[in-house]
């Protein structure tokens, strides 16, 4: 069974930044997987803001990106703000199937 | 402005049967492939399955665990997607969402799916 492995939990100051990482049991992430990154707040739907390992979508504030990093998918935020509080979950694409991973718990204080 | 709007969610039994829909405005659904989405009470994101546009084939792919008792499909004339599920099980509760999936962009709000006895 494929696992996708992301940080439980992260903690950033406002105005920092960090890097959160995707991975896969079947080995090192390339562009075939697809990497997809969604925010998900609490009470809400989740939100797409990475498509494609890189692509951002028209309403993908500028200071997230994605990126594939050491075998890993990657999405890095730089100037956190509050509102960034939320779950981030990657996406992977396995021929056919597409799995999540368990989602990042990003705290900003 | 795209909206996807799921229903059809509700109480059911264990091994009874739901069907779920998703309209879809503001973009042209003929040519978009579709997915469902679901979140377990206060648990993670799974992806249910997928299917492709007529013109790329109408493919579908499900996830493993809802292989042989889910059915997706989709209605180009009325914009709306659908999931079947069959033979439902307590772990089938959550919400279920319609993701538009070329690319991964657009979520619907959701609708709850409780499976109880």
């Amino acid at each position: 069974q494929t696992v996708v492995t992301q940080e439980p939990s992260l903690t950033v100051s406002p105005g920092g930044a960090l890097t959160l990482t995707c991975a896969s049991s079947t080995g090192a992430v390339t562009s075939g997987y697809y990497p997809n990154w969604f925010q998900q707040k609490p009470g809400q739907a989740p939100r797409s803001l990475i498509y494609s390992s890189s692509q951002k979508h028209s309403w993908t504030p500028a200071r997230f990106s994605g990126s594939l990093l050491g075998g890993k998918a990657a999405l890095t935020l730089s100037g956190v703000l509050p509102e960034d509080e939320a779950k981030y979950y990657c996406l992977l694409y396995y021929g056919g199937a597409w799995v999540f991973g368990g989602g990042t718990m990003l705290t900003v204080l | 402005e795209v909206q996807l709007v799921e229903s059809g969610g509700g109480l059911v039994k264990p091994g009874e049967s739901l069907r779920l829909s998703c309209a879809a405005s503001g973009f042209i659904f003929n040519t978009a492939w579709m997915s469902w989405v679901r979140q377990a009470p206060g648990k993670g994101l799974e992806w249910v399955g997928r299917i492709k546009s007529k013109s790329d084939g109408e493919t579908i792919d499900y996830a493993a665990p809802v292989k042989g008792r889910c059915t997706i499909s989709r209605d180009d004339s009325k914009n709306t997607l659908f999931l079947e599920m069959n033979s439902l099980k307590t772990e089938d509760t959550g919400v279920y969402y319609c993701v538009t999936a070329s690319p991964y962009g657009h979520w619907g709000p959701g609708t709850l799916v409780t499976v109880s006895s």
